[in-house]
């Protein structure tokens, strides 16, 4: 059974605090993905990484692909209370369009 | 991207009913999910909806409990039945198209079994 470990499990910060949350598994994944979910709303998608070792930047949000498609981090700089949610990470497993999700980073950022 | 809709949007049920929850894609896709998202925590899959076939079920679901239908690539319903207080969870639908590394989600289904 796939697993997807995030941590840490809950994060509570300062406005303009950095922070990084880690998704760790012992299975290689075809592509990943973070979310984003409010309370009440669907998980939104932020960015899908394929390649090993790929980083992608959206705005203050970084993500990085292990070189082994194993892990990912997700770093947000000057983190701001409009970033508070939880976030998931989600695996795709290789041949298919399934997705394992993480166990799932609540973060509040206070002002 | 894609707009995906869920019907109801919640519901109160009493135990031993059955609920049938309703995902409508604004396009048409090739692969449709259902996930489970029980409070305050992460997702877990139910099942692959497949067109014009039975679901696909992951271990521990099963189609007794959770029968699927999909009659096309726009739409999917999803069925809980002889609910228990522990079937309470939001229920979600998601979509991803072939070729796509992007996966999109309903709002949910926000069940409530008393």
């Amino acid at each position: 059974t796939q697993l997807l470990e995030q941590s840490p499990q809950f994060l509570s910060i300062q406005e303009g605090e950095n922070l990084t949350v880690y998704c760790n598994s012992s299975s290689v994944f075809s592509s990943l993905q973070w979310y984003r979910q409010e309370p009440g709303e669907g998980p939104v998608l932020l960015v899908t990484v394929v390649t090993g070792g790929e980083v992608k930047k959206l705005k203050r949000l970084t993500f990085q692909f292990g070189d082994a498609r194993k892990d990912s981090s997700l770093h947000i700089t000057a983190a701001q209370p409009g970033d508070t949610g939880l976030y998931l990470c989600a695996g795709a497993t290789p041949g298919t369009y399934k997705y394992i999700f993480g166990t799932g980073t609540r973060l509040k950022v206070l002002a | 991207s894609a707009v995906i809709s869920q019907k109801p949007s919640r519901d109160i049920c009493q135990r031993g009913t059955s609920l049938t929850i309703q995902c409508q894609v604004d396009s048409q896709v090739t692969m449709m999910f259902w996930y489970r998202q029980q409070p305050g925590q992460s997702l877990t899959l139910i099942a692959t909806a497949n067109q014009g076939s039975e679901a696909t079920y992951e271990s521990g679901f099963v189609i007794d409990k959770f029968p699927i239908s999909r009659p096309n690539l726009t739409f999917s319903t999803l069925t809980v039945s002889n609910m228990s207080p522990e079937d309470s969870s939001i229920y979600l639908c998601s979509v991803v198209t072939a070729g796509a590394h992007e996966q999109y989600f309903g709002p949910g289904t926000r069940l409530t079994v008393t």
